[in-house]
This record gives structure tokens, C-alpha cells and sequence, in this order.
């Protein structure tokens, strides 16, 4: 019952800009979106999250449209490193309580 | 400074064989606990979570079932395993939202444990 949508798969030029589409038309007005993501046979490594407005750390920036509903996470210049499984969940908030749900997320090959 | 520990790295079991994975965490209190598992090639399934001691929640109907006896502490356990039971199993902890109180938070994760049952 995840409660969002990603395309299953992408590839992205290392060096280049990646840009993660993340679909969440059900979103409740107090939960967040985060950005996960998972290289292969380790735990998922937390890379960023938001409410409403556009988010940049040292790792990515986030996007958010203003009603919500979706979101995009950037790589600014993808390198080798940064292939991996990247997921987008919503979460948080008294309606959701406490319940952390994973979607299929997106394989990121970036290729050299 | 918070950590999860998760342990074995690895395990092979025979089929019917009983299981116990253990996960504890340093350095909070009274956190949100998670067992997931996951297939090869596929995403992570949300097997049973907590948000107290002996309060635990299942997600998916199956021969696994999770107890935590202490605060920091939560066990993932079978009584006889199936083959469709081999995956990555991975502990998480997480805030406890309470409720308006913590707006936003992060979950942490172990290193995982490879479990293949034979």
C-alpha cells in the first residue's frame, strides 16, 4: 500500500544531472516527503526530505510542487557512486502515525 | 551519538529450521521499531513494526513474528523456516512521532542480515 509512484528504472550520464520523478497525488497536508536510497547489500542511507518547500543539502535537492503532489530529486552531478535504488515515501503526521512504507523505488544506473 | 546494531551479517538455515535475528539500538530512547524484508531484485516489505515494548504490529500474514522485550531491542523470529523465507532482513529505528509534538524525523538502518534458507 505504498503511496507512491516512481519509474522503475533510469540511467543518467555520470557528470550529468539526475532527475528522480516521484508521484504522491494522495499526500496528507502534514506528511513529509523523503528521499531514500539504497546501494546494493547495504541498509537504505537517508538523502533528504520536505514539507512544502524545495529542499538542498550537501547530497541532492528536492523539489516539490506547490500542490504536493509530486516531487523530483536531483543529483547534481551523478557519479558512479551514486548507483543505486532510490526511494520516495511520504510519512509522518498524526493520520499515517508511525508506519514507514518502502514503494519499488527507482534503479539508477549512472554510467561513465 | 545514535547506532543500530543488527546481527549476523549473514546466515544460512535449512528449511524447517527455527530463526532469531536480533536488532538493538544505542543511544535513544523509546524509538520506532522495523523489520523488513527484502527479495532479490525487489523492494522492501515492511514485515512488522513497534512503537513500545510488546506493542507490535504485522504487516504481512506469514511463519515470522517480532517481539520486543526491552525498549531497544527487537527480535524477528520463526519457529520453522521456508525457502521462501531466504531475503535481506533489516532492522530500522525511527522518532516516535508523537503525533503534532515531532514534525520530522529520519529512520536509520542496520547493515542488514543475508538470510538463506537451504
Amino acid at each position: 500500500d505504498a503511496k507512491t509512484t516512481q519509474p522503475p528504472s533510469m540511467d543518467c550520464a555520470e557528470g550529468r544531472a539526475a532527475n528522480l520523478p516521484c508521484n504522491h497525488s494522495t499526500i496528507s497536508g502534514n506528511e513529509y516527503v523523503y528521499w531514500y536510497r539504497q546501494i546494493h547489500s547495504q541498509g537504505p542511507q537517508y538523502i533528504i526530505h520536505g514539507l512544502k518547500n524545495n529542499e538542498t543539502n550537501e547530497m541532492a535537492s528536492l523539489i516539490i510542487t506547490e500542490d504536493r503532489k509530486s516531487s523530483t530529486l536531483i543529483l547534481p552531478h551523478a557519479t558512479l557512486r551514486d548507483t543505486a535504488v532510490y526511494y520516495c515515501i511520504v510519512w509522518g503526521g498524526s493520520a499515517a502515525g508511525n508506519k514507514l512504507t518502502f514503494g519499488g523505488g527507482t534503479r539508477v544506473l549512472v554510467k561513465p | 551519538s545514535q547506532t543500530i546494531h543488527q546481527w549476523p551479517a549473514t546466515l544460512v538455515q535449512p528449511v524447517g529450521s527455527p530463526l532469531s535475528l536480533e536488532c538493538t539500538v544505542e543511544g535513544t530512547s523509546n524509538p520506532n521499531l522495523y523489520w523488513y524484508r527484502q527479495a532479490a531484485g525487489r523492494g522492501l516489505q515492511l514485515l512488522f513494526y513497534s512503537v513500545g515494548i510488546g506493542q507490535i504490529s504485522s504487516e504481512v500474514p506469514q511463519n515470522l513474528s517480532a517481539s520486543r522485550p526491552q525498549d531497544r531491542q527487537f527480535i524477528l523470529s520463526s519457529k520453522k523456516l521456508l525457502l521462501s523465507d531466504s531475503g535481506f532482513y533489516l532492522c530500522a529505528w525511527s522518532v516516535l512521532f508523537a503525533w503534532e509534538a515531532i514534525r520530522n524525523t529520519e529512520a536509520f538502518f542496520g547493515q542488514g542480515t543475508r538470510l538463506t534458507v537451504v
